[in-house]
């Protein structure tokens, strides 16, 4: 089993609509989460960090449950510059250590 | 402020010759981590150092891979003979403090071996 599961891609939406990335996780000592997106195989950038709490910046809305070792994504609003590469990622029990998912195509259409 | 900086951004090697990629982290980050990505696959860590310490090597191959993160001057990965599988990008990443701290990173350096 892989240490960080993702939904398989790719997602084609219209502009306009709310697409959903899920995420499961294996390790249950695992410290950080994160998602990062990646554009055309160049390098991650950092969307954002999530917390138990549930976070929000703007149309992207993020939750972990811990319970479940599951973690979301939510994009609301689809544009065409949200095409890319969602990579889900978790931070070892050890620390420093990322380990990415294999990540899930988004092809946000007119 | 300038962000996690890789040179060169493209190498071309023969198989069997050496490759040698840097990394310097950005401005005030003291930790550096290494990262392959295969085509068509996800990224894997390889390796995390901090100034002249390897942390975490336990992604990396058992030969022919080093790293180092010297007290002056970039990180480095060095690839010694290498073979096609080799071909690949290679991402650095920094941050401020261990563990919990977000990673940012560098443009990658795509490393060709024909």
């Amino acid at each position: 089993r892989k240490e960080v599961e993702q939904d398989p891609g790719p997602f084609n939406v219209p502009e306009g609509a709310t697409v959903a990335f899920n995420c499961t996780y294996s390790n249950s000592a695992s410290q950080s989460f994160f998602w990062y997106r990646q554009d055309c195989r160049k390098e991650p950038k950092l969307l954002m960090s999530v917390y138990s709490s549930g976070n929000e910046d703007g149309r992207f809305t993020a939750q972990l449950n811990r319970a479940s070792q599951y973690i979301s994504l939510l994009i609301r609003d689809s544009k065409l510059s949200d095409s890319a590469t969602y990579l889900c990622v978790v931070s070892s029990n050890q620390g420093g250590k990322l380990i990415f998912g294999q990540g899930t195509e988004l092809s946000v259409k007119p | 402020n300038a962000g996690v900086m890789q040179n060169p951004r493209h190498l071309v090697r023969r198989r069997g010759q050496e490759a040698r990629l840097r990394c310097s982290p950005m401005k005030g980050h003291s930790h550096v981590y290494w990262y392959r990505q295969l085509p068509e696959e996800g990224l894997k860590f390889m390796v995390y150092l901090q100034k002249e310490n390897i942390i975490d090597e336990s992604g990396m191959p058992k030969e022919r891979f080093s790293a180092e993160f010297p007290k002056e001057g970039p990180s480095i990965l060095r690839i010694q003979q290498v073979v096609r599988g080799d071909s690949a990008a290679y991402f650095c990443a920094s941050s401020q403090s261990q563990g919990l701290d977000e990673q940012y990173f560098g443009p990658g350096t795509r490393l060709t071996v024909t």
